[in-house]
């Protein structure tokens, strides 16, 4: 089956730092994606990883494991504008479409 | 346009009713994608639109949910006879090619009475 596992909420504090998790447990894999989503809008696309290894653009970092299914987005010196919902998703291999099975979104909440 | 596009917004009907959901993907994107977010949950694949070949349909929920794209552009998602499990956001989602980045639209928000 097909299965994404993150946390539902996490609350941080502005200034420091946050890890979001994501475990993935998929019969293909092609890629795993960080979107984020503030509240009534369009997911926007944060980082994309295919290998293992770290992923770093800005205060924006993104690992992942494709042995352990397992994936993290770290965001370093939080703003007030990082609340949002963040949504990991793996790219299907097995349908040969590209489409992303998501997992249900970490609620972010950034306090001052 | 820049970036893709959904129409309407906002969309009210009442239970049976049919409706119609407009999606203008960004332009050259050769791939299309229909999703739907449901209160509390993921995001859901509902079908898969590649140049012009057959789309993938696997993820509609139901022989009510149709869709269609025409001259390799813009799509339309219908829902006949909606239901109240049918609220919810369906958004779009546009790439260069199925190995590519997605990029979403806002969405329609749809709420059947």
């Amino acid at each position: 089956g097909q299965n994404i596992d993150q946390p539902t909420e996490m609350t941080a504090t502005e200034g420091a730092i946050v890890q979001i998790n994501c475990t993935y447990q998929t019969s293909g894999f092609n890629g795993l994606f960080w979107y984020q989503q503030h509240a009534g809008e369009a997911p926007t696309f944060l980082s994309y990883n295919v290998l293992d290894g770290l992923e770093e653009k800005g205060r924006f970092s993104s690992f992942l494991s494709r042995s352990k299914g397992y994936s993290y987005l770290l965001l370093k010196e939080l703003q007030m504008k990082d609340s949002a919902s963040y949504l990991c998703a793996v790219r299907d291999a097995a349908s040969n479409t590209g489409k992303l099975i998501f997992g249900q979104g970490t609620t972010l909440q950034v306090k001052p | 346009g820049a970036g893709v596009s959904q129409s309407p917004s906002n969309k009210v009907t009442e239970k049976g009713k049919d409706v119609e959901l407009r999606c203008d993907p960004i332009s050259g994107h050769t791939a299309l994608y229909w999703y739907r977010q449901s209160l509390g949950q993921g995001l859901e694949f509902l079908i898969y639109f590649q140049g012009n070949s057959a789309p993938d349909k696997s993820g509609l929920p139901s022989d009510r949910f149709s869709a269609e794209r025409t001259g390799g552009s813009v799509s339309t998602l219908t829902i006949q006879r909606t239901q109240q499990e049918d609220s919810a956001v369906y958004l779009c989602a546009s790439s260069a090619g199925l190995a590519e980045t997605q990029y979403f639209g806002p969405g329609t928000r749809l709420l059947v009475l």
